[in-house]
């Protein structure tokens, strides 16, 4: 059964900052990771999608890393902004035919002005 | 494009009682999903759905949640007789096929009283 742990809970930083969110999986063995947010009283919103064959992906401020073997991803949040406070969540998708994903915690990220 | 639609926003009901929610997924997405997301947590998954086929329901309470998807489009996911603790945010996601990125509603907040 596939275990999704992130790193760290909560984040509160100032606006302007770089910031690096941790994801780890047990299950090695997925098709693809996508992250999310997630802001209040609303649903996930899809940032970015990494397929289990690349490294990375970027879109705008963000950089998305995965470390297939060693059950890692990243997420790069480039000069943060306040309008960048929500819960960042990441789900890798299982291989095998299904390919569902499996959701951490979250990351819940204030930037303050 | 129309993104997920689900509906009621919010119910509040007394345990013992049944509760419906509806989903409408986007036009022409094979896979749709059902999740529930507890406060404080991570969604978990409790059935998805290929075209109008179940996939996976292996986390489903089969004793009092159902589940259907009549014609491979809309969704109705019914608890009966509902518990405290099913008290959470019931999100419906779909995807244009299975691995595709998800595409989630602003969910259902059930309280049960």
């Amino acid at each position: 059964k596939q275990e999704v742990t992130q790193i760290p809970a909560a984040l509160s930083v100032p606006e302007g900052e770089n910031l690096v969110l941790n994801c780890s999986f047990t299950d090695s063995a997925i098709y693809n990771l996508q992250w999310f947010r997630q802001d209040p009283g609303k649903g996930l919103t899809s940032l970015l999608l990494i397929q289990s064959s690349q490294r990375e992906q970027t879109s705008g401020r963000l950089n998305a890393s995965l470390d297939k073997s060693s059950g890692r991803s990243t997420l790069y949040i480039a000069a943060s902004q306040p309008g960048d406070s929500a819960t960042y969540l990441c789900a890798p998708a299982s291989s095998g035919g299904s390919y569902i994903p499996t959701f951490g915690r979250g990351t819940s990220l204030i930037v303050h002005p | 494009e129309a993104g997920v639609a689900q509906s009621p926003r919010y119910k509040i009901i007394e345990k013992r009682q049944s509760v419906a929610f509806w989903c409408n997924p986007i036009s022409g997405h094979a896979t749709l999903y059902w999740y529930q997301q507890i406060l404080g947590q991570g969604p978990k998954l409790l059935i998805q759905f290929q075209n109008n086929g179940v996939v996976d329901d292996s986390q489903l309470p089969k004793d009092r949640f159902s589940a259907e998807r009549l014609k491979g489009v809309d969704s109705t996911l019914k608890i009966q007789p509902a518990k405290l603790e099913d008290s959470a945010v019931y999100l419906c996601a779909s995807g244009r096929i299975s691995g595709s990125p998800l595409h989630f509603g602003n969910g259902t907040r059930l309280t049960v009283t």
